[in-house]
């Protein structure tokens, strides 16, 4: 089945304890980006990248880390996460940058920062 | 700096009845993105509009695109309950694949 696929679900952690949020996707998909979701204000991009290393910054990029050594995986790296990064986290991908057939969405991480 | 404002953000109406949730954005561009959400779920894409003029329709949902106006439009006909769900519209920069996303329409419909 085609999908993109984010790990874990759900984490609680600590300020100042690095995570990694991991986002796999089966598609062959060029384009890869990572969002977070907070209430009344939609999503807001934090990295894309359009292949293999090679990144861009988004909307928010603060606090995050990317890197896109393979194809198939795009890891969100928080080095020092802070109680402000408490969101809902969403990993993204297409073919070709969502011309023509859009984005396809994992099934999200809720990330909480105590 | 590109800004996407949908309204309205909240929506209660009755099954059966039509309405529209409106898209405007501040600078020019060419691809919009409609998207579903359900409680809790990711999100699903339901159309993209590449053109001025573009027009697209799936069930009950209809959207349109207006790049002049730099509008889009989703509308939906003879709702009904299943259609219950936060709909969101998105943006790319001309030329660029930041995607910039709307707050979000919260549309709850009432057997």
């Amino acid at each position: 089945e085609a999908q993109v696929t984010q790990n874990p679900r759900y984490l609680i952690t600590v300020t100042g304890k690095k995570l990694t949020v991991t986002c796999s996707q089966n598609m062959n998909h060029e384009y890869m980006s990572w969002y977070r979701q907070d209430p009344g204000l939609g999503l807001r991009q934090i990295y894309y990248s359009m292949n293999v290393e090679v990144t861009d910054k988004g909307d928010v990029p603060e606090g995050y880390k990317v890197s896109r050594k393979e194809k198939r995986n795009f890891p969100l790296i928080l080095e020092s996460p802070s109680p402000n990064q408490t969101s809902l986290y969403f990993c993204a991908s297409s073919l070709t940058g969502g011309y023509v057939y859009g984005y396809t969405f994992g099934s999200g991480t809720r990330l909480t920062v105590v | 700096e590109l800004k996407v404002e949908q309204n309205p953000l909240f929506l209660s109406m009755q099954e059966g009845k039509n309405y529209t949730i409106y898209c405007n954005y501040s600078t020019t561009s060419d691809r919009l993105y409609w998207y579903r959400q359900d409680p809790g779920k990711s999100l699903e894409s339901l159309f993209v509009l590449l053109s001025n003029g573009a027009v697209k329709q799936e069930g009950r949902l209809m959207a349109s695109l207006d790049t002049k106006a730099r509008l889009s439009t989703l509308h939906i006909t003879a709702a009904v309950h299943d259609l219950s769900a936060t709909y969101f519209c998105a943006v790319d920069l001309l030329g660029n694949y930041q995607l910039i996303w709307g707050a979000g329409t919260k549309l709850i419909i009432k057997p």
